[in-house]
């Protein structure tokens, strides 16, 4: 069955700290691992990772592939408040119209 | 920037009534998903549709729902006859294509409650 972990599932700091948000998976077919950023309604895209250890970064947020050992990571840099949300990690899988398998996501607060 | 919309925002109903959920991808988008969201539960796939036919579906998806593109432009999800338990935040998405780094975009989604 397939299978994605997100650890932790909730977690609380300060503005300006830096947190790391993990993503592990077990899938088959697996084609790619995606971030998501949920706050009140719509998931909205973050990242698309296909290949290991090639980080990708926009502004502090930044992310990471380990296709051997099967996780990802998120790191947010320098936390404002504007970055409380749920994060979402999804893995793709299938050919054609490939459906997403979602983790149970990061309750992230950060407190001014 | 382009998005994908859904209408309603909330929709309430008595069980065993029908109810349609309406979404309009992303323009240029071919492939059109739904989700749904259980209160405090993961996000879970639905189905995904692509050329006019559906391409997969969970085991959820059973004979009560249904998905149609009517137009060019309307993407709607179905349930025959709701059950208390089809109570849950209805998500539609689009992607461009698949294969190409090209992600799905989500709607805001569709607060569903059977009474």
């Amino acid at each position: 069955e397939d299978k994605v972990v997100q650890s932790p599932l909730s977690l609380v700091v300060h503005e300006g700290d830096t947190v790391t948000l993990n993503c592990s998976y077990e899938v088959t077919n697996f084609r790619s691992l995606l971030w998501y950023k949920q706050e009140k309604k719509a998931p909205t895209f973050l990242f698309m990772l296909t290949s290991s250890g090639i980080e990708k970064k926009s502004g502090r947020l930044s992310s990471i592939l380990d296709k051997k050992e099967l996780f990802s990571i998120l790191n947010i840099t320098a936390t404002q408040t504007g970055d409380s949300a749920i994060y979402l990690c999804a893995v793709e899988r299938g050919q054609g119209a490939q459906k997403l398998v979602f983790g149970q996501g990061t309750r992230l607060t950060i407190n001014p | 920037e382009p998005e994908v919309t859904q209408t309603p925002s909330h929709q309430v109903t008595q069980m065993g009534q029908e109810v349609i959920l309406r979404c309009v991808p992303i323009s240029n988008h071919l492939y059109f998903y739904w989700y749904r969201q259980i209160l405090g539960q993961k996000v879970e796939f639905l189905v995904s549709f692509y050329n006019n036919e559906i391409s997969e579906k969970s085991e959820i998806f059973d004979d009560q729902f249904s998905v149609e593109r009517p137009d060019g432009s309307n993407f709607t999800l179905k349930i025959r006859s709701t059950k208390l338990e089809d109570s849950a935040m209805y998500f539609c998405a689009s992607s461009e294509r698949t294969g190409h780094n090209q992600p799905q975009h989500f709607g805001d989604g569709t607060r569903l409650s059977i009474l």
